[in-house]
């Protein structure tokens, strides 16, 4: 199975919008939607913003919204902040139980 | 708050056996909602998943490393564990543990801090 693919990054200004993109195939994005997404700050582990493809848990900021058309997932953060510079990857089931997790995207907020 | 600690040795030599173990504490690792993850990172790189298991022993692979890779479990513990054998320099990398939660889509809902495994002779 091959990495989902991310853009390496991405960048915006504060209270701007950005998107970041999950491209997969039919048989992972495509086909399931449990595509989750996660972010990162350096030294830190990764922590939960999207499950279900568009669903948020309760800690997360409304800032945070995702989507799926076809075999590709997205990624808004709307309203930028400072704090929202971090490293995102999406995750994908592929059948019921093996998971691929995408490259990472860099967000940079200028 | 359910927490996770991944335990085990920061420093490997090549082609020997890397071994670490989740700790699970603040919760049951026998609960049905639940798949027991390991995740690593190279440094400077992005995420991999290991594999998964779930508290009956039913374990999932990373089709990349499933002929290295062994994930068991140990409820009267409360723990599981990771073997990856034949290590190498690529195999260098942050280990983390984390939990699937099935009530959210199967996604990692908790993560541990992660540990650092060096491969080196």
């Amino acid at each position: 199975q091959s990495a989902l693919t991310q853009p390496a990054s991405v960048s915006g200004s504060p209270g701007q919008s950005i998107t970041i993109s999950c491209s997969g195939t039919s048989g992972d994005v495509g086909s399931y939607n449990r595509v989750s997404w996660y972010q990162q700050h350096p030294g830190k582990a990764p922590k939960l913003m999207i499950y279900e493809g568009n669903r948020r848990p309760s800690e997360v900021s409304n800032r945070f919204s995702g989507s799926k058309s076809g075999n590709t997932a997205s990624l808004t953060i709307s309203g930028l902040q400072a704090e929202d510079e971090a490293d995102y990857y999406c995750c994908s089931f592929v059948g019921s139980t093996t998971l691929v997790i995408g490259g990472g995207t860099k967000l940079t907020v200028l | 708050q359910l927490q996770l600690q991944e335990s085990g040795p920061g420093l490997v030599k090549p082609s020997e056996t890397l071994s670490l173990t989740c700790s699970v504490s603040s919760g049951s690792i026998s609960s049905s909602t639940s798949y027991w993850r390991w995740i690593r990172q190279p440094p400077g790189k992005g995420l991999e998943w290991i594999g998964s298991i779930y508290y009956n022993g039913d374990t999932y692979y990373n089709p990349s490393l499933k002929s290295r890779v062994t994930i068991s479990v140990d409820t009267s513990k409360n723990q599981f564990s990771l073997k990856l054998t034949s290590v190498a320099a690529a195999d260098t990398a942050i280990y983390y543990c984390a939990r699937g939660n099935q009530l959210l889509g199967g996604s990692f809902d908790i993560w541990g801090q992660g540990t650092m495994v060096t491969v080196s002779s």
